[in-house]
């Protein structure tokens, strides 16, 4: 158990729907990281938040936003969802903006 | 474009044998080279390698970062079937991490 925690474990949704994912990190950690792991890409680095601040963007599409709040826990926001955003979306976290990160066990998305 | 490259994809082998696994990068400003263990779900932090730090070793597993040939490897010795995982690869640059596409291990018993 490496102390991130995510919430819901598993989301069935419809095409056109949004859903909200929601990771708290290890205690003392500063920095979240958001990540998608899908079958033909492999796990792809979306966003960063630092202490509430937006600190590195990867392959995140327009439709997804995140936030991380005063309590240092995050939010990755999903609308107008495609068959194609069905994944396994994962939160990181590290103590301050390290390489080293902490997987949370992560949310299965589906989207029918 | 960065890149990080994982060889084999996949290999089974039995209880007790040792195995390496590659990993080889293409990114500007390298930072660090980490090794995951995913099984279920959620990757495991194993190494992390830096400039400072090529070298790694816990119980069964080590790693060597090897900065001229821009790769790494990672050992297993006298595996166990608890080690069948995916094993993934993955570069730190500024403060993002690439991935590699992962080396699927199956241990027979």
């Amino acid at each position: 158990d490496s102390g991130v925690t995510q919430t819901p474990k598993h989301l069935i949704t419809a095409t056109g729907q949004r859903v909200t994912l929601r990771c708290s990190p290890r205690s003392g950690d500063l920095s979240v990281y958001w990540y998608q792991q899908s079958l033909d890409q492999g796990l792809q680095f979306l966003i960063q938040y630092y202490n509430g601040e937006e600190r590195a963007k990867g392959n995140i599409l327009e439709r997804f936003s995140a936030q991380q709040f005063p309590d240092l826990h995050s939010e990755l926001n999903l609308s107008s969802l495609e068959l194609g955003d069905s994944a396994l979306y994962f939160c990181a976290s590290s103590p301050r903006g390290g390489n080293e990160q902490f997987f949370g066990p992560g949310t299965r998305l589906t989207v029918l | 474009e960065d890149k990080v490259v994982q060889s084999p994809l996949s290999l089974v082998v039995h209880e007790g044998d040792t195995v390496t696994l590659n990993c080889s990068y293409e990114v500007t400003n390298f930072r660090s080279l980490l090794w995951y263990k995913q099984e279920k779900k959620a990757p495991t932090f194993l190494f992390m390698l830096t400039s400072s730090g090529i070298e790694k070793k816990s119980g069964r597993l080590s790693s060597i970062l090897d900065k001229k040939e821009l790769s790494s490897i990672l050992n297993i010795t006298a595996t166990q079937t608890g080690d069948s995982a995916i094993y993934l690869c993955a570069v730190g640059y500024g403060n993002k991490l690439v991935f590699g596409a992962g080396t699927i291990l199956r241990v027979k018993s």
